[in-house]
């Protein structure tokens, strides 16, 4: 059971333009939720993230947009760079009790921005 | 401050045989993680650590464990080793539960 889903393998933008990510989750228990960027041959990289009780968080050109209702959320890249080019990691959690603490992660969706 | 090392980086095994993978948190962090990362089925969750104590595992069978030590760092073992379990294992480390994790770059492993 995939608690947490990137439906689109793959994305392919121009550069300047916007790039939209897209995750789903069907826990409603989560309620922390982050982006990872991921380069080949490296770890992944913490990019944004969103609590539950927020529905817009903003830093520089990444956006994270969550819709509780709809159990989805998304990533919005503005403007668009060559170097945004890598596979992006949606991630969910919740405390699941004292210090219990572990993140679910979708399948990844590879981003190419065309220069 | 240096990030999360991991070693070594890569690993070839043949069936059968066993493994110990290895992960240097960054310094002061207490919180340790392992992922598997394949291409069918992305990150998953192996197990947490914390001071010491496992406090978290994930839907793994009992051929994969792990530990961690006084000083944080952390090791992953993985016994009779089948095919499946060629992957990249990522080792992540924060501060504390809640905390964003910070990655190393992984172990590729592969068993043939």
């Amino acid at each position: 059971d995939q608690q947490v889903k990137q439906n689109s393998p793959s994305l392919s933008v121009q550069e300047g333009r916007i790039s939209i990510l897209n995750c789903d989750y069907t826990n409603s228990m989560f309620d922390y939720f982050l982006w990872y960027k991921k380069y080949p041959a490296e770890g992944p990289t913490f990019l944004i993230s969103i609590s539950s009780i927020k529905d817009k968080n903003e830093d520089g050109r990444f956006t994270v947009f969550l819709n509780k209702s709809a159990k989805h959320l998304s990533l919005h890249i503005v403007p668009s760079q060559p170097g945004d080019s890598a596979v992006y990691f949606c991630a969910a959690t919740y405390n699941s009790g004292g210090s219990n603490y572990k993140l679910t992660f979708g399948k990844g969706t590879l981003l190419t921005v065309n220069p | 401050k240096a990030g999360v090392t991991q070693t070594p980086r890569y690993l070839i095994k043949t069936r059968g045989q066993q493994v110990t993978l290895s992960c240097s948190p960054i310094s002061g962090h207490r919180s340790v993680s392992w992922y598997q990362q394949t291409p069918g089925q992305g990150l998953q969750f192996l197990f947490e650590y914390f001071s010491e104590t496992q406090r978290n595992k994930g839907n793994f069978p009992g051929r994969f464990s792990g530990r961690q030590f006084s000083n944080s760092r952390s090791e992953m073992n993985v016994s009779t080793l089948e095919l499946g379990d060629s992957a990249l294992y990522l080792c992540a480390s924060s501060l504390a539960a809640g905390d964003e994790q910070y990655f190393g770059p992984g172990t590729r492993l592969t068993v043939t």
